[in-house]
């Protein structure tokens, strides 16, 4: 089972920063199966990222991913009120499919 | 547009079965192009997949997560156009919001989720 382990735990920002999450990979892992997803309170998750540097649609290009070996990272480019939230990534290209403990954007 | 409503009882008995259903509009659960899932969300687990079902080559396939798979059954229903899942032998510890969702080339379609509370 590839373990997801994301850091921060939590990232205390203001508006207009740029926010930068880690992903790590417990194995080397295709980038072409690993997404980042952005979850708010009572809603379910809500697909950013995919295949490492896709966006998905209807997503801002102030988010973009990248990836280096089993480091993946999301950066969020400059912060908007609507961008604090939890935000998970996700690895699945093969079973189990898993997920990091998540990354959780609060306001400074 | 592709979208999952979830059905399904917020409250299961120790023991007893859990079952939820996925109703799929803008997609088929036959799509040789997509995989159906359930996940769930709890404070203590994080999100975990729990398994999927697909059809391929005429064909139905099923994975599960090892945690689960001694109690796990995830089924197709092409005359409803939807999936399930029952989860047998419920513990407080599978208290959770409940999620189905699609994976074609990547999870890109999600139901809003059911709170489902083990208890007696």
């Amino acid at each position: 089972e590839i373990v997801l382990t994301q850091s921060p735990g939590t990232l205390s920002l203001s508006p207009g920063e740029r926010a930068t999450l880690s992903c790590r990979a417990s194995q080397i892992i295709s980038s072409s199966h690993l997404a980042w997803f952005q979850q708010k309170p009572g809603q379910a998750p809500r697909l950013l990222i995919y295949g490492a540097y896709s966006r998905a649609t209807g997503i801002p290009d102030r988010f973009s991913g990248s990836a280096s070996g089993t480091d993946f990272t999301l950066i969020i480019r400059r912060l908007e009120p609507e961008d604090f939230a939890m935000y998970y990534c996700q690895h699945y290209g093969s079973t189990p499919l898993t997920f990091g403990g998540g990354t959780k954007v609060e306001i400074k | 547009q592709v979208q999952l409503q979830q059905s399904g009882p917020g409250l299961v008995r120790p023991s007893q079965t859990l079952s939820l259903a996925c109703a799929i509009s803008g997609d088929s659960v036959s799509s040789n192009s997509a995989a159906w899932n359930w996940i769930r969300q709890s404070p203590s687990r994080g999100l975990e997949w729990l398994g999927r079902t697909y059809y391929y080559a005429s064909k139905w396939y099923n994975d599960y997560a090892p945690s689960v798979k001694s109690r796990i059954s995830i089924n197709p229903d092409t005359s409803k156009n939807q999936f399930s899942l029952q989860l047998n032998s419920v513990t407080p510890e599978d208290t959770a919001v409940y999620y189905c969702a699609r994976l074609a080339n990547y999870m890109d379609v999600w139901g809003k989720g059911t709170t489902v509370t083990v208890s007696s």
